[in-house]
């Protein structure tokens, strides 16, 4: 069965400093995707990132950055150059079979706050 | 253009009242979702549609019935409303084709029963 963890509930990071957000996944479907959402406070729910399971190079999307372990089964997000305006909910998430594949579950979160 | 819309935004009802959330999307995606989201617990997927005509049950569909009117709308129905069903719901659409398929989400509606 599909499941997403994530073991920071919350999390400190100095403005300017990389962050490292942690998410592991276990599935026994070879072809999944791999995303990750940030929800500011106002709580709309925005795509940052996405990772094939076939994907041979880490995702990069400006200041984002999927570090992805497939052995490990891990895609951690990694935000470089912290600004105020990450301070956040970041979700992990994962869908099974790939682009042609429906059901996409979530972690439950870590919360991110950015110190000036 | 418009996106995701969700109508309510807000609504408290009594406790074994009925209520339907209304969603509809307007960028031809095939596949439409209804997720919950509670403290500490994420976004937790109650149905999906993966395209006209289907529905199937995602992890906590007990006390839901879900209708996908027509390709647009996909509605959620609480039929007698309990508190533990006080939450945030958003609505997701996804197109089908496309590398990643990432999910685009309504504002959400906040519900709270009594």
């Amino acid at each position: 069965a599909q499941k997403i963890t994530q073991t920071q509930p919350g999390m400190f990071v100095q403005e300017k400093e990389a962050v490292t957000l942690d998410c592991t996944y276990d599935t026994s479907d070879p072809s999944y995707g791999l995303f990750w959402y940030k929800q500011p406070s106002s709580g709309e729910m925005i795509f940052l990132i996405y990772q094939g399971s076939y994907d041979q190079q880490n995702a990069t999307e400006g200041r984002y950055s999927l570090n992805f372990q497939k052995a490990r089964k891990s895609a951690n997000l990694v935000i470089s150059a912290s600004q105020l305006g990450d301070s956040a909910m970041y979700f992990c998430a994962m869908r099974e079979g790939g682009g042609g594949g429906f059901k996409t579950i979530f972690g439950a979160g870590t919360r991110l706050f950015v110190k000036a | 253009n418009a996106g995701v819309t969700q109508t309510p935004k807000f609504q408290v009802l009594k406790t074994g009242q009925s209520m339907t959330l209304q969603c509809a999307q307007d960028m031809n995606h095939n596949s439409m979702y209804w997720y919950r989201q509670d403290p500490g617990m994420g976004l937790r997927l109650i149905y999906y549609s993966a395209s006209e005509g289907t529905t199937d049950k995602g992890e906590v569909p007990n006390g839901y019935n879900v209708s996908r009117l027509n390709k647009r709308e996909f509605s959620l129905r609480l039929e007698s409303a309990a508190p533990s069903q006080t939450s945030v719901y958003f609505c997701a659409s996804r197109h089908t084709r496309g590398r990643s398929g990432e999910l685009f989400f309504g504002e959400g509606s906040r519900l709270t029963v009594l």
